[in-house]
């Protein structure tokens, strides 16, 4: 069975500019969460998608959204880039919505670089 | 509001040695699931161990165990006989409703 991937692997933005980044769960997962990963913030919980719903969103600003589709493919969007969002982006699936005894499988993430 | 924390930015241990690395966590929830999740240098975040809240049996996983203490709300991870390739960042993790609460990590180096 595949794991998660993500699309692209590496990514260098200018401030202002807006970013998608793509992540394609595990087959049959439903549940995609995308969490922001940085060395002085650490890993930060940014939203969960269950069954193209969000369910849950931690506390980042209204610039960071996200979707997923029919497939559980989640997209996430980062518009008017800031350096400060420079980070390892994750995805993760799992089987069901956080708050299950279900692991979370971590893509190899993106690598975003805002200049 | 859940919170995980690791007060062990980083820790060393020598090959083969034991080693603990503290969790504790605070939640009003009353079911919940803990885990250790490991993150190898430049590679991806796998799962090491679960711990279901509602078990008082410790989890094992081979050379990998837990010290669950429920009441004083602490999920601690013993690695045993320390492999070179256990150095990783480690990361505690609570699961509540609809969310999982990662701590900061703690950074395992193993000494050869």
């Amino acid at each position: 069975k595949a794991g998660v991937t993500q699309t692209p692997r590496y990514l260098i933005k200018t401030r202002g500019q807006q970013v998608t980044l793509s992540c394609s769960p595990i087959s049959g997962h439903r549940s995609v969460s995308w969490y922001q990963q940085t060395p002085g913030q650490g890993l930060q919980f940014l939203f969960e998608y269950f069954s193209e719903t969000q369910r849950n969103k931690g506390n980042f600003p209204g610039r960071f959204s996200g979707r997923q589709f029919s497939n559980s493919r989640s997209e996430m969007n980062v518009s008017t880039l800031e350096l400060g969002d420079s980070a390892l982006y994750l995805c993760a699936s799992s089987l069901a919505a956080g708050g299950s005894s279900h692991e979370q499988y971590f893509g190899p993430g993106t690598r975003l670089t805002v200049t | 509001a859940q919170t995980v924390t690791q007060s062990q930015p980083e820790m060393s241990v020598q090959e083969a040695e034991t080693v603990t690395l503290s969790c504790t966590y605070d939640t009003s929830e009353s079911d919940y699931y803990l885990f250790w999740y490991k993150q190898p240098p430049s590679r991806q975040m796998i799962l090491v161990i679960r711990q279901e809240a509602y078990k008082q049996q410790n989890a094992t996983e081979n050379r990998f165990s837990v010290n669950f203490q429920k009441a004083a709300k602490s999920f601690s991870l013993k690695i045993s006989d320390s492999q070179l390739g256990d150095a990783a960042m480690y990361f505690c993790v609570a699961s509540g409703t609809y969310k999982y609460i990662f701590g900061t990590g703690t950074r395992l180096k193993v000494l050869a």
